[in-house]
């Protein structure tokens, strides 16, 4: 069974950084790209970063491009995102996605919540 | 990077059909056959309903079709079920390893 957990979401005041953490299981992580995605409260969901499988290749959203950072450790099956600058904006439930067919999203996590404010 | 256009919501009654409209452009909906489509039941995490434009995956109901026509993709309910009420997000690859979301469009079975 396909798991995805993140964790590392925390109150944070603007400006500040937090490293989001995606923990896989149930598949061979190192063949897959992975992606993050964000949804503030009560809005839609938002594509802000993805990797390839070898972690060789990284592509960000225009709103997040030089103050995040996506990464991955295939040797311990986990994905990352290091969120720096943090703006109220940024406030969201950060959700890590598993690549599917078609350039899909076929497993999703939960989420973590990042809260930036003072 | 803008968002792909969906309605805030739309309704039916059991047994009705729903469509759910996804408009993009040129350069994402339009210029890929690579829309898949997302349920998102409350507190829950999203779930892919669509990928491909009208490719289910393993499991999802049949009574869920997906289309597309131009820059326009559309999600259709038929026989909708009180269980279909939830959250439903179009996606869209566009180019370079990009991705663009519709806003979200809620379903409620009256």
């Amino acid at each position: 069974e396909v798991q995805l957990l993140e964790s590392g979401g925390d109150l944070v005041q603007p400006g500040g950084s937090l490293r989001l953490s995606c923990a896989a299981s149930g598949f061979t992580f190192s063949f897959y790209a992975m992606t993050w995605v964000r949804q503030a409260p009560g809005k839609g969901l938002e594509w802000v970063s993805s990797v390839t499988n070898s972690g060789d290749d990284t592509y960000y959203a225009d709103s997040v491009k030089g103050r995040f950072t996506i990464s991955r450790d295939n040797s311990k099956n986990t994905l990352y995102l290091q969120v720096n600058s943090l703006r109220a904006e940024d406030t969201a439930v950060y959700s890590c996605a598993k690549e599917g067919i078609g350039y899909s999203f076929d497993y999703w996590g939960q989420g973590t919540l990042v809260t930036v404010s003072s | 990077q803008s968002a792909l256009t969906q309605p805030r919501s739309v309704s039916g009654s059991p047994g009705q059909s729903v469509t759910i409209s996804c408009t993009g452009t040129s350069s994402d909906v339009g210029g890929y056959n690579l829309v898949s489509w997302y349920q998102q039941h409350p507190g829950k995490a999203p779930k892919l309903m669509f990928y491909d434009v009208n490719k289910r995956p393993s499991g999802v109901p049949d009574h869920f079709s997906g289309s597309k026509s131009g820059n326009t993709a559309s999600l259709t309910i038929s026989g909708l079920q009180a269980e279909d009420e939830a959250d439903y997000y179009c996606c869209s690859y566009a180019g370079s390893f990009t991705w663009v979301f519709g806003g979200g469009t809620k379903v409620t079975v009256l």
